[in-house]
């Protein structure tokens, strides 16, 4: 069964600090792999996709992403983190197998970013 | 170019009630997909709709139902209300066509059942 791991539920970093979230994902085929940001009271927003090809993808706000078929890992990364970074951030597979086109989803990790 | 709109924002209502979230997809999306995310916990998948009909459902009960109208729009309709069902209700677009399930977001519908 399709799963997604989210090992850290709450992180905090300095303003300036590098972030690295880590999520790994449990699925028998290729995955399309996505990580969403949600701040407080709001949507989900798209930070950035893996499809196939590059394994390591640049994504909106400065974020990337690095895919790593062998460790089942899509871990988001960003190298100097802002305090307006602070929110929810989700990890999912979606696959695009016949008419399953639903995104599973980890818990999610909470991101606190000190001044 | 409006996003993804649901109404209504926030919503209260007692257990055994029924309720009706509306959902109007970004434009060019033809396909409504309805999340449910309790509090501290990711986005379950409730059901997708495409051309009007339900083509793929997650594992809720059959009190939870949805509608898709042919401009595309969505509703997702709870019966018989219970306290667990309180959650934010995120409803998110795609086109079908596009090929993998890249879905935008509207801000969802805060359901509190007391």
């Amino acid at each position: 069964a399709q799963s997604v791991t989210q090992p850290d539920i709450h992180i905090t970093v300095s303003e300036g600090a590098s972030l690295e979230l880590r999520c790994n994902y449990s699925y028998g085929a290729t995955p399309y792999l996505f990580w969403y940001v949600q701040s407080p009271g709001q949507g989900l927003q798209l930070l950035l996709k893996y499809f196939s090809g590059d394994t390591l993808v640049q994504g909106i706000k400065g974020f990337e992403a690095e895919f790593k078929r062998s460790q089942s890992s899509f871990n988001l990364r960003k190298p100097s983190v802002h305090w307006s970074d602070a929110a929810e951030y989700f990890c999912a597979v979606g696959t695009n197998a016949g008419n399953n086109r639903k995104l599973i989803w980890g818990l999610g990790t909470s991101l606190a970013v000190n001044p | 170019d409006a996003g993804v709109t649901q109404s209504p924002t926030h919503l209260i209502k007692t257990r055994g009630q029924q309720v009706t979230l509306r959902c109007s997809p970004k434009s060019g999306h033809d396909t409504v997909s309805w999340y449910q995310q309790a509090l501290g916990q990711g986005p379950q998948f409730i059901f997708q709709y495409y051309e009007e009909e339900e083509r793929q459902r997650g594992n809720f009960p059959d009190r939870f139902s949805g509608h898709q109208f042919p401009n595309y729009s969505s509703e997702l309709n709870v019966n018989a209300l219970l306290l667990g069902d309180s959650a934010l209700y995120l409803c998110a677009s795609s086109f079908r066509d596009s090929g993998a399930n890249v879905l935008t977001f509207g801000a969802g519908s805060r359901l509190t059942v007391l």
